[in-house]
């Protein structure tokens, strides 16, 4: 089992909603990410927070917005999506406070797997 | 040209066959490498790191060749459970991974 938790695991929403998915983790790890993933493609890099901190941010639209209340929770806000954003939203989480996971693990989330209609 | 590449695959292979590919990256900088797991609809996980050495884990054997700027995963011994897709990640201030290699185990 992942230990880093995502919710809600499907989400289907229209073009005018907003919806939030959420990321939490109980590893102590002080850099958390989001990734966005479509099909037979690689995770995509969105955000990186470093110390609750954004830290990176791949110049995502602003209908994206993330935010970490703390340490261990990590939001991602939703609104005024695209059909283009329907996609597998990764969370993930590292030990290495850079940011970028020099050691390379990350610890990633089953994910949201979010349908914009 | 895209920062890391990946042979697709499919390659499908027998079980206890050995099965081998590579990846390259166009970022001479990068610093370090690794080997990622996807399993179908499930999140990545990190499979090995790849050492300028050459590491083994069990089955699995990581090569990292710098002057031609690739890695490669070699899996001896296939298991079915060894079907999945492999991400290639290359690291140099951030992660960049491939888009994966697709390999089916069969029976």
């Amino acid at each position: 089992d992942t230990e880093v938790t995502q919710t809600p695991k499907h989400l289907v929403m229209g073009m005018t909603n907003k919806k939030s998915l959420k990321c939490e983790q109980h590893m102590g790890h002080r850099a958390m990410y989001w990734y966005k993933q479509k099909a037979k493609k690689p995770p995509e890099l969105m955000f990186v927070y470093s110390y609750e901190k954004l830290s990176i941010n791949e110049s995502v639209p602003s209908r994206f917005s993330p935010e970490c209340p703390n340490s261990s929770l990590l939001n991602l806000h939703l609104h005024a999506l695209q059909p283009e954003d329907s996609a597998l939203y990764l969370c993930a989480s590292s030990q290495d406070s850079s940011g970028q996971g020099k050691t390379g693990e990350l610890f990633f989330g089953e994910g949201s797997r979010l349908t914009v209609l | 040209r895209k920062e890391v590449e990946q042979d697709p695959g499919p390659f499908n292979v027998p079980e206890g066959a050995t099965v081998a590919f590579n990846c390259t990256y166009s970022n001479s900088a990068s610093q370090s490498f690794f080997w990622y797991r996807q399993d179908c609809r499930k999140e990545p996980k990190l499979l090995m790191s790849v050492y300028s050495s050459g590491n083994e884990d069990g089955r699995f054997t990581a090569q990292l060749n710098r002057a031609s700027q690739y890695i490669s995963l070699l899996i001896r011994d296939s298991k079915l459970s060894d079907s999945a897709t492999y991400l290639c990640v290359v690291s140099d201030y951030k992660l960049s991974f491939g888009a994966g290699t697709t390999v089916t185990v069969r029976a």
